[in-house]
């Protein structure tokens, strides 16, 4: 089965930007999309078809995804950015869920 | 406004029966597919059922196949998920989503969720 890998882990401090990798094979030819969810409360979609923003998704989230590896990067970081972070592909009829990343803004 | 609202968890016993529920407001229901997502306890996101907006394709990860079954009826915009057989692995909080194109447009609207617990 298709398994996507993401880093248990990422640190950033205010202002800085964060990217939040997610590794499958051949994923580039996939779209890739991106999930933020906070302590206690439901997923929210912040990227869809590689790098995509639904409406209301600030400006700051942005997505790429080439060969094995696709990004998720937010620019000017904000303590209200801190969340638990999932990468999310379609692979033969699944939906792939990465593990999840944990972004600390500290 | 754009919402999911799901109900029917509960605490159940090892190898029981339970069916998931989920109301679609705000959208055109038919038009999109829709998937239940779970979260076990401290854990992340895995996926357990997918089905068309029409309802004639269904799809499943083998963690559930044979024991969870989706489907839709697009007259009450409703999407359910009957689970059997359930096992302490399945104890979790399970949300439905819904998306445009499973494919291709990624889960943009989900549920609060609803927790099912397996315990005897």
């Amino acid at each position: 089965s298709y398994e996507l890998t993401q880093p248990p882990s990422v640190s950033v401090s205010p202002g800085q930007t964060a990217s939040i990798t997610c590794s499958g094979d051949k994923l580039g030819e996939k779209y890739a999309c991106w999930y933020q969810q906070k302590p206690g409360q439901s997923p929210v979609l912040v990227i869809y078809q590689n790098n995509k923003r639904p409406s209301g998704i600030p400006e700051r989230f942005s997505g790429s995804n080439s060969g094995n590896t696709a990004t998720l990067t937010i620019s000017g970081t904000q303590p209200i950015d801190e969340a638990d972070f999932y990468c999310q592909a379609w692979d033969i009829s699944t939906v792939v869920f990465g593990g999840g990343t944990k972004l600390t803004v500290l | 406004e754009v919402q999911l609202l799901e109900s029917g968890g509960g605490l159940i016993q090892p190898g029981g029966s339970l069916r998931l529920s989920c109301g679609a407001f705000g959208f055109s229901f038919r038009s999109n597919a829709m998937s239940w997502v779970r979260q076990a306890p401290g854990k992340g996101l895995e996926w357990v059922s997918g089905i068309s907006g029409s309802g004639g394709s269904t799809y499943y990860p083998d963690s559930v196949k044979g024991r969870f079954t989706i489907s839709r009826d697009n007259s009450k915009h409703t999407l359910f998920l009957q689970m059997n057989g359930l096992r302490a692995d399945d104890t979790a909080v399970y949300y439905c989503a819904k998306a445009e194109d499973l494919a291709t447009h990624g889960l943009d609207v989900w549920g609060q969720g609803t927790t099912v617990t397996v315990s005897s």
